[in-house]
């Protein structure tokens, strides 16, 4: 059973940095492209970021509004996924998902989550 | 990237039909066939229902049909349950691998 667990939440003050991670056991972490993924408090979900596999030399794409502050990173040897996030605002207050990408027919569609880990930007 | 606007709110009554839209644009939505619905319970994560448009993963009842017209797709349950009520969320790719999703559903059983 595929299971995806996120940690690293917690209050942040703006302008401040934090890392978050995500374990995943269940599935070949290796294969499959990982997902950030955040939805502010009573808001839909909001698609923060993608990072492929070896295979496709780990490469990266943002949404904007995270672009150039927030990078995500994975350790295939550790099935573990990251996101490491700077230059906090009160508006990245959410909580924040890690969302595997499906293989063949899903590969553009998130096909399992975590239950999240909340982040808090306040002074 | 604009969110997708879906309705705030449907009802319906156990045994009727309802759908929920999900309006994009051409450069989502509209221009791709990757859209997806999600169903959220409190506190849970989201939960796929519908991809490729139309598609279910194994598991999901045949009670949910998924549709699109131009920039604007469709998630039909038929014969609504209690179960069914939740959030639901739709999802599209919107191209230079980026996504966006929809603002939400609250869908209630009457």
């Amino acid at each position: 059973e595929v299971h995806l667990v996120e940690s690293g939440g917690g209050l942040v003050q703006p302008g401040g940095s934090l890392r978050l991670s995500c374990e995943a056991s269940g599935f070949i972490f290796s294969d499959h492209y990982m997902n950030w993924v955040r939805q502010a408090p009573g808001k839909g979900p909001e698609w923060v970021g993608r990072i492929r596999n070896r295979a496709n030399s780990y490469t990266t794409t943002y949404a904007a509004s995270v672009n150039g502050r927030f990078t995500i990173s994975r350790d295939d040897s550790k099935n573990s996924l990251f996101l490491q996030m700077n230059s906090l605002t009160t508006e990245d207050t959410a909580v924040y998902y890690c969302a595997r990408m499906g293989n063949g027919h899903l590969q553009y569609h998130f096909d399992h989550w975590g239950q999240g880990t909340l982040l808090t930007v306040a002074s | 990237q604009s969110a997708l606007t879906q309705p705030a709110s449907v009802s319906g009554s156990p045994g009727q039909s309802i759908t929920i839209s999900c309006t994009g644009t051409t450069r989502d939505v509209g221009g791709y066939d990757y859209v997806s619905w999600y169903r959220q319970d409190p506190g849970k994560a989201p939960k796929l229902m519908i991809y490729d448009v139309g598609q279910r993963p194994s598991g999901v009842s045949d009670r949910f049909f998924g549709s699109k017209s131009a920039n604007t797709a469709s998630l039909t349950i038929s014969g609504l349950q209690a179960e069914d009520e939740s959030d639901y969320y739709c999802c599209s790719y919107a191209g230079g691998a980026t996504w966006v999703f929809g603002g939400g559903t609250k869908l209630t059983v009457l």
